[in-house]
């Protein structure tokens, strides 16, 4: 296993289109997390799945924006009517709680969204 | 409550010198706090973590401070180098609820050859 893997590496898209992302978590994480990093700030979370399960969505999480993680596997997110205040840096990152103390907590390279 | 505040923003050491950075939060049910070290265009990677059970954690060159008390926590960084040079970020969070992390803003650390 060599990490969490995300694709693609960069998307640019005009404005109003839809994007989806993927990640594929570390095999035996069966916690997923979806984060955005904007230039100069530190990573925000957007959702969390525990296997197949969202039980946890963010605020900044708007209605474009929606993620699945069928059969608690590899995870995806999409945005519909992209805008410009959705260029980021899109973060997954996987766990397990019953790790070592570091809980395993391993992110992606992340997917670099350009909107214009 | 859910904030994080790390400090300071950018630092600059000479090779060889100790960086640290500072962290402060006010959530007491957080119970894990990590450091990330992140470079352009890469995501965050796990640096060293601590459980607020200890007061400090030495991992080589890296050691973090904690203190309970205070709500405080810091990375101190020895004999800095010029492959250090990043951006460094403090977390904290409950892992047994979601685990979800937060972060702080970050501190970009240069160190001078």
């Amino acid at each position: 296993d060599t990490g969490v893997s995300q694709n693609p590496r960069h998307k640019i898209t005009k404005r109003g289109q839809n994007v989806t992302f993927r990640c594929d978590p570390i095999s035996e994480h069966n916690r997923l997390y979806w984060y955005r990093q904007t230039l100069g700030q530190g990573p925000e979370f957007l959702t969390y799945f525990q296997n197949e399960a969202q039980l946890e969505k963010s605020r900044l999480l708007s209605d474009r924006f929606s993620a699945e993680r069928p059969k608690g596997s590899f995870s995806t997110l999409e945005i519909q009517r992209t805008e410009q205040g959705d260029s980021a840096m899109y973060l997954c990152a996987s766990s397990s709680p019953t790790g070592r103390g570091s809980y395993g907590y391993t992110f992606g390279s992340g997917t670099r969204l350009t909107v214009v | 409550q859910q904030q994080v505040k790390q400090s300071p923003q950018s630092l600059i050491v000479q090779k060889g010198g100790i960086s640290i950075i500072n962290c402060a939060y006010e959530n007491t049910a957080f119970d894990y706090f990590p450091w990330y070290q992140q470079f352009p265009g890469k995501g965050p990677a796990l640096l060293i973590a601590i459980r607020p059970d200890v007061s400090e954690k030495k991992e080589g060159r890296f050691t973090i401070s904690f203190n309970k008390s205070a709500k405080q926590f810091s990375l101190h960084i020895m004999d800095s180098q010029p492959g250090d040079s990043a951006t460094y970020f403090c977390a904290a969070s409950t892992t047994g609820n979601t685990g979800k992390l937060i972060f702080g803003q970050g501190t970009t650390l240069q160190v001078k050859p």
